[in-house]
């Protein structure tokens, strides 16, 4: 167990329709990203926060946002939803935000588009 | 760009054989360089990292080395188990800059008894 929970496990919804998926880190890790893991683009890198605010962005679609709150939870919402971002949503989580430290992964959460 | 290239899976093995997953990475600069695993239903674990050149990684009989000259980080074993199977991913990553880790497509690995 990493210590970073992620909700819910999974998720199926139809297309057009928005989600949000939930990462609690790890009790103390300040710096929080998500990766998104589908078949045909692998694991990709959407995008960082750091103690509330953005740090680094990737891949990440317009139509997704993210944001990390007070207590350092995080979500990711996803609207106008596309067959093709069915995938496995992956938080990971870090003491800071620098180089050194380890990102630990939560255990995803299986989004389907239907 | 910076990208990560794997073998291609899957990989099927006999246990006790001796396992090679090859990696090798196109990056502007010298990454950090790292192999996570993915057992089923769950989340990527750190499985050994190397930091630079010639560096060593080395963990639960896992070993990977950073090889500048070849731009390599070859995952190895030498006797797997079937608790090994999982699937590995190469990643790479900047001390400057992002923190994002840029991964490798994953190697199915499958031992059996």
């Amino acid at each position: 167990d990493s210590g970073v929970t992620q909700t819910p496990k999974h998720l199926i919804t139809a297309t057009g329709q928005r989600v949000t998926l939930r990462c609690s880190p790890r009790s103390g890790d300040l710096s929080v990203y998500w990766y998104q893991q589908s078949l045909d683009q692998g694991l990709q890198f959407l995008i960082q926060y750091y103690n509330g605010e953005e740090r680094a962005k990737g891949n990440i679609l317009e139509r997704f946002s993210a944001q990390q709150f007070p207590d350092l939870h995080s979500e990711l919402n996803l609207s106008s939803l596309e067959l093709g971002d069915s995938a496995l949503y992956f938080c990971a989580s870090s003491a800071s935000g620098r180089s050194y430290n380890e990102q630990f992964f939560g255990p995803g959460t299986r989004l389907t588009v239907l | 760009g910076n990208s990560v290239t794997q073998m291609e899976g899957p990989v099927t093995l006999s246990e006790e054989a001796f396992l090679t997953i090859n990696c090798t990475y196109t990056a502007t600069g010298y990454p950090s360089l790292f192999w996570y695993v993915q057992y089923p239903g769950e989340g990527l674990q750190l499985l050994l990292k190397a930091t630079k050149a010639d560096d060593k990684g080395s963990n639960k009989g896992f070993e990977a080395t950073y090889r500048k000259e070849t731009t390599s980080f070859h995952l190895e074993k030498g006797s797997v188990q079937v608790s090994d199977s999982a699937v590995y991913f190469c990643a790479l990553k900047f001390v400057q800059g992002a923190q994002k880790l840029v991964f490798g497509q994953g190697t199915r690995l499958t031992i059996n008894p």
